[in-house]
């Protein structure tokens, strides 16, 4: 199985704020990577695949980059709605995986 | 506009069989691929396995010898059984379709759930 490993597993951060999260996998997943939101007691919903493409309708402030395998997803101007658990995913192998998770929370 | 639902029994005992079944509206099983996907209170998402729209399975080698994902393509549902559970098989257990975006490249999302269906393994 490839390993996914995230960093860091949670961060607080101020309305406004640039939040960088941080996701690695095990080998190369050139950049078949896909970043989900999850809120309390809800489905995930995706945000980017493609290592950089965003989902229709998820706000510009949200990027991704990163190919191999060191992806990195940004949220620029973060809003009171963004504060909620991040997941990446690789799509590389037929065999998903996820990493553990970043809960970004209002400092 | 896709549509999942999970159904099933919410308390389940050690060493019994967990069933689950996730109704589909607004599209076909016949198209694209279905996944169930679960999370443990409190921990991170785990993909379970997945079924393809000509019936092929695909399955975490961690649950493979204790899993059987099938489909009822009459009923545009498709299931998971996941025997000999135990408690480190309570979850929120999750149906997803899984389908490609491609330009040029395909890459594969998970890009409607279902609200997903809280399972307890307990005595």
């Amino acid at each position: 199985d490839i390993q996914m490993t995230q960093s860091p597993s949670s961060l607080s951060a101020f309305v406004g704020d640039r939040v960088t999260i941080t996701c690695r996998a095990s080998q190369t997943i050139v950049n078949f990577l896909n970043w989900y939101q999850q809120k309390p007691g809800k489905a995930p919903n995706l945000l980017i695949y493609g290592a950089s493409t965003l989902q229709r309708g998820v706000p510009s402030r949200f990027s991704g980059s990163g190919s191999g395998t060191d992806f990195t997803l940004t949220i620029r101007g973060l809003q009171p709605e963004d504060f909620a658990t991040y997941y990446c995913q690789q799509s590389y192998s037929s065999s998903l995986t996820f990493g553990g998770g970043t809960r970004v929370e209002i400092k | 506009q896709v549509q999942l639902h999970e159904s099933g029994p919410r308390l389940v005992k050690p060493s019994e069989t967990l069933s689950l079944t996730c109704s589909v509206s607004g599209g076909s099983i016949n198209s694209y691929f279905w996944s169930w996907i679960r999370q443990p209170p409190g921990v991170g998402l785990e993909w379970i396995g997945s079924i393809s729209d000509s019936g092929s399975t695909n399955y975490n080698p961690s649950l493979k010898s204790r899993l059987t994902i099938s489909r009822d393509t009459s009923r545009n549902q498709f299931s998971l059984k996941l025997s000999s559970v135990t408690a480190a098989d309570t979850a929120t257990y999750f149906c997803a379709r899984r389908r490609p975006y491609c330009d040029g490249v395909c890459f594969y999302v998970l890009d409607v759930w279902g609200q997903g269906t809280t399972v307890t393994v307990s005595s």
